[in-house]
């Protein structure tokens, strides 16, 4: 199995840019989580899918940021527009079925960085 | 909301020497404690889980203990090797695999002395 795939992973980009950030769940796993890593606040979630819907997005910081699922295995996080402080690792994570119990694969991260 | 304090942010041991790793939780609904294993430009990687039924598990050189009345957990890693040098972090859900999604620690970093 591929893994969580995420694109791109690496993004340097001017404030006020638009940006997306793009992540294929695991084969036969139902539930995406976006997270963001920094050095300040360490890994805080944004916001969760079960089964292409939303369900929890209080971490989301602003309107700024918006997340979809067009389908089932796919996944976009947008930023607009983008400013310095969202600089960060951001991770998507999904999840499903191992020996009875859901479990949390992380993908390898976008570090992105506005300038 | 759940808050999951963890301690040390830096623990230095020398090779073959145990470590120990410890975090607390705020929220007693929480019943999925997973830890992650973070190297160097890596996503988090699953080390070890233990649900709230379950005082203990181990898994070869790696134990975690679970004392739900205190809301702490441990993770204990023995006869430590240099490829266990790396950022652990703690966390913590309501649902099992943290299907509500985890809110972690801030992550403690391991440095295994040769």
């Amino acid at each position: 199995d591929a893994g969580v795939i995420q694109s791109p992973r690496h993004e340097v980009t001017e404030m006020g840019q638009e940006v997306t950030l793009r992540c294929k769940l695991i084969s036969g796993h139902n539930s995406l989580f976006w997270y963001r890593q920094t050095m300040m606040r360490g890994l805080e979630l944004l916001i969760y899918f079960n089964n292409n819907v939303p369900i929890d997005d209080s971490g989301m910081p602003e309107d700024r940021f918006s997340a979809k699922m067009p389908n089932a295995s796919f996944s976009t996080l947008k930023i607009q527009p983008s400013e310095p402080r969202d600089s960060a690792v951001y991770f998507c994570a999904s999840s499903g079925r191992v020996k009875f119990q859901e479990t949390q694969y992380f993908g390898p991260g976008t570090r992105l960085l506005v300038l | 909301g759940e808050n999951v304090e963890q301690h040390p942010s830096t623990l230095s041991v020398q090779e073959g020497d145990s470590a120990v790793i410890k975090c607390t939780y705020s929220d007693s609904a929480s019943n999925y404690f997973p830890w992650y294993k973070q190297e160097l430009g890596k996503g988090p990687q699953l080390i070890i889980d233990i649900r709230s039924n379950v005082g203990e598990k181990k898994d070869q050189r790696i134990a975690v203990t679970l004392n739900k009345t205190a809301k702490h957990f441990s993770l204990h890693i023995t006869e430590t090797q240099p490829e266990d040098s790396a950022v652990y972090f703690c966390a913590a859900s309501i649902l099992v695999g943290g299907a509500d999604g985890l809110t972690f620690g801030k992550g403690t970093h391991l440095i295994i002395q040769p």
